[in-house]
């Protein structure tokens, strides 16, 4: 069975710090990491995937096989990134997603 | 395409009426999933259609929900009868099967249950 862990439910940081939000899974096989984002009031939208290996509003993610981690980070946090953020794993033919708890991300002024 | 629409947007009804949830895919997508997502849990899936075949409901929490997907564009979710505890945000979700799972969801449907 596959599991996705997000150890921090609330994450806070000043404008222009750094930020990681976290992500660990565990899988047997191959996964296909994402990370979802959810800004206030909209709906819950494909920030980035892992195979794609791109920066999507200056934040990327690279997946770790070892560490079996997926972790989020941009090096200069804005405001307008305050979100809810769901790190979601695909596995095996089924293609589902399984998500996280989330992370509630504060950008500080 | 206007993506994923979900109706309604907001439902308060009370405990022990029936509600049903709909949903319209993206046209073109095969699969499609509805979520629930609350404070304590975060996402859940509840179940997923391929091709409008129900092909996992073990997140169904229990046999008050029911889901129904009679064509490629057109599912529901209905509780019956509904408890406070059924209070959340509900989503639905397509996809194209065959393809890196990047699922597009609906703005959801915000369920109070009174």
């Amino acid at each position: 069975a596959q599991r996705v862990t997000q150890p921090e439910k609330l994450l806070s940081v000043f404008k222009g710090a750094p930020v990681e939000l976290k992500c660990n899974y565990s899988y047997s096989g191959s996964p296909e990491l994402f990370w979802y984002v959810q800004y206030s009031r909209q709906r819950l939208q494909l920030l980035l995937r892992h195979i794609s290996r791109e920066s999507i509003k200056g934040f990327t993610a690279d997946l770790n096989k070892g560490e079996t981690s997926f972790h989020l980070k941009k090096p200069f946090a804005q405001e307008e990134d305050s979100a809810m953020y769901y790190c979601a794993l695909s596995s095996g033919s089924a293609r589902q997603l399984t998500f996280g708890s989330g992370t509630q991300l504060t950008v500080l002024p | 395409d206007a993506g994923v629409i979900q109706s309604p947007r907001h439902e308060v009804t009370e405990m022990g009426q029936e509600v049903t949830l709909r949903c319209k895919p993206i046209s073109g997508h095969n699969s499609l999933f509805w979520y629930r997502q609350t404070m304590m849990r975060g996402l859940e899936l509840l179940i997923y259609f391929n091709n409008n075949v129900p092909i996992d409901d073990s997140g169904m929490p229990e046999d008050r929900f029911s889901a129904k997907m009679p064509n490629a564009s057109f599912s529901t979710l209905k509780i019956q009868p509904s408890e406070p505890r059924d209070s959340a945000v509900y989503f639905c979700a397509s996809s194209l099967r065959g393809r890196v799972a990047e699922a597009f969801f609906g703005q959801g449907t915000r369920l109070t249950v009174v």
